[in-house]
């Protein structure tokens, strides 16, 4: 089945220690995001790949990176991870919608299962 | 710009009673509609989605919603609700480049 999977689903690291994250997708979108979700709040978008061009959010802290070396892979790395950046961190990958006005339009997003973070 | 705005981060029902969820967007474009169910410790789930045409929209495990226009409304219902339907939902709206989604609502489903 074509699907979005993240390693590894279980993260401990230490306070400034960096980490990476991995995502793979076989759904062939153009489009991957990374999202952070702390407890019981919704996802919070760091940043997304429209095939290579790399979109991030304004509030974004500088501590977030992401690689996406194909189409089908893309890592974030957290430089020197904080107790604050506790959390759950989301893959997704989306095709981009028919669009408005000659701009596409965001369809229907697959999560992958997440990782959750640990920073001791 | 869109927002969207849950009503109601809780929402306890009894196993077969009906459920709803509400939720409100706001959208400067014609909007994409979404909702997703996130169980524990996994990723959110595509429950339905609206687009264009039929307002009313069928999703996966029994679940429909409603798009309406006039009252910028997206509300999603299951006429019965069962135990494995508790979950966390999030009600999302795209327009052009992102999507976003609201705070969620936790259902509750007692026996």
């Amino acid at each position: 089945d074509a699907m979005v999977i993240q390693n590894p689903r279980y993260q401990v690291t230490q306070f400034g220690k960096p980490v990476t994250l991995s995502c793979s997708q076989t759904l062939n979108h153009n489009v991957m995001y990374w999202y952070q979700q702390k407890s019981s709040q919704a996802p919070k978008l760091l940043f997304h790949y429209y095939d290579k061009d790399f979109n991030n959010e304004a509030d974004t802290p500088d501590n977030f990176q992401s690689r996406r070396p194909n189409t089908s892979f893309c890592f974030l790395d957290i430089r020197s991870p904080g107790l604050g950046d506790a959390a759950m961190y989301l893959c997704a990958t989306s095709r981009p919608g028919p669009g408005l006005a000659g701009l596409p339009h965001t369809d229907t997003q697959y999560f992958g299962p997440g990782t959750r973070l640990t920073v001791l | 710009a869109q927002s969207v705005t849950q009503l109601g981060s809780h929402v306890s029902v009894s196993e077969g009673a009906l459920v709803l969820l509400r939720c409100n967007y706001s959208s400067s474009v014609p909007p994409y509609l979404f909702w997703y169910v996130q169980y524990p410790n996994q990723g959110l789930q595509l429950l339905l989605k609206y687009t264009t045409g039929a307002t009313l929209v069928k999703g996966i495990n029994g679940f429909e919603a409603e798009f309406k226009k006039s009252e910028t409304s997206f509300h999603l219902t299951k006429p019965s609700a069962h135990m494995s339907d508790a979950a966390e939902y999030f009600c999302a709206v795209s327009g052009i480049g992102d999507m976003r989604f609201g705070a969620g609502t936790r259902l509750t489903v007692k026996p």
